[in-house]
C-alpha cells in the first residue's frame, strides 16, 4: 500500500512569510497527526484529526498555526507569519483508528522547513 | 505531567556486542509503551510495542513499571541497527509524547 505522502519536502522562507505544508494520509485512515520535530528532539505533537474533526491541538501555537482536514482525508498545515523558532521537520502520521488498542501510526517523510 | 527520558543522545557499540538503549518515562496512569526507529533516510516507523510482548529484529523492551523504564535491549548488535531509536509514551487516546532519541552506532 501506498504510505502517507507530504509536499513540498524542503522550504526555505524568511520569517514573518507565510508557508503551508500538505499531507495525504494512507487510503482508509481515519487519525492524522501533524508534528513538528525541531533539530535535536523527538517529534511534538501538534494537532491530532479524526476524521475531519480536531481531537487535540492543545500543542498547537494558534495565533500563528493552522491546520484543516476537509473531507476527512488530505489535511494541510499553514504557519502564517512564521518565526525563526519554527525551523523544524513537520510529520504528518495517520492511522486506521485512534481507538483501537493495536493501532498504528504511520509517518510520512516529513517537510523540512527553514525560516531565515 | 507525561514525559519520556532517553538519557543517552549518542550511543556507539561494536558489532557482536550487547546493546540496551534506555528510557524512562513519567506518568501517573497505565503507561503504553513503544519504541520507533528511523533508519537513515527513511521514515520514523514502529519497531515495538510493549503490550506485543514481542522480539523485533531481535530486539526486546520490558517495561518495569517499579523503575519506570522500558529499556531496549539485543544480545548482539549489527552493523544494520545503526539509527535514530526514539521511546514514546501513549498517555491515551492515541497521543504520543516522544523522547530525544538516541542515535546508535554500531561500529564494524
Amino acid at each position: 500500500e501506498a504510505g502517507v505522502a507530504q509536499s513540498p519536502r524542503y522550504k526555505i522562507i524568511e520569517k514573518r512569510q507565510s508557508v503551508a505544508f500538505w499531507c495525504n494520509p494512507i487510503s482508509g485512515h481515519a487519525t492524522l497527526y501533524w508534528y513538528q520535530q525541531i533539530l535535536g528532539q523527538g517529534p511534538k505533537l501538534l494537532i491530532q484529526f479524526q476524521n475531519n474533526g480536531v481531537v487535540d491541538d492543545s500543542q498547537l501555537p494558534k495565533d500563528r498555526f493552522s491546520a484543516e482536514r476537509l473531507k476527512g482525508v488530505d489535511s494541510t498545515l499553514k504557519i502564517q507569519p512564521a518565526k525563526l523558532e519554527d525551523s523544524a521537520v513537520y510529520l504528518c502520521a495517520s492511522s486506521l483508528n485512534r481507538r483501537l488498542s493495536t493501532d498504528t501510526q504511520y509517518f510520512g517523510p516529513g517537510t523540512r522547513l527553514t525560516v531565515l | 505531567a507525561q514525559r519520556v527520558t532517553q538519557p543517552e543522545k549518542l550511543l556507539s557499540v561494536f558489532k557482536g556486542a550487547p546493546v540496551e538503549l534506555k528510557c524512562n518515562y513519567s506518568y501517573s496512569g497505565s503507561p503504553e509503551l513503544f519504541w520507533y526507529v528511523q533508519y537513515s533516510r527513511q521514515r520514523l516507523q514502529l519497531l515495538l510495542r510493549h503490550i506485543s510482548r514481542e522480539s523485533i529484529k531481535g530486539f526486546t523492551a520490558d517495561l518495569n513499571k517499579g523503575e519506570t523504564s522500558f529499556h531496549l535491549k539485543k544480545p548482539f548488535a549489527q552493523e544494520e541497527d545503526s539509527a535514530m531509536y526514539y521511546c514514546a509514551l501513549k498517555p491515551g487516546a492515541q497521543k504520543l509524547v516522544f523522547g530525544q532519541g538516541t542515535r546508535l552506532t554500531i561500529n564494524p
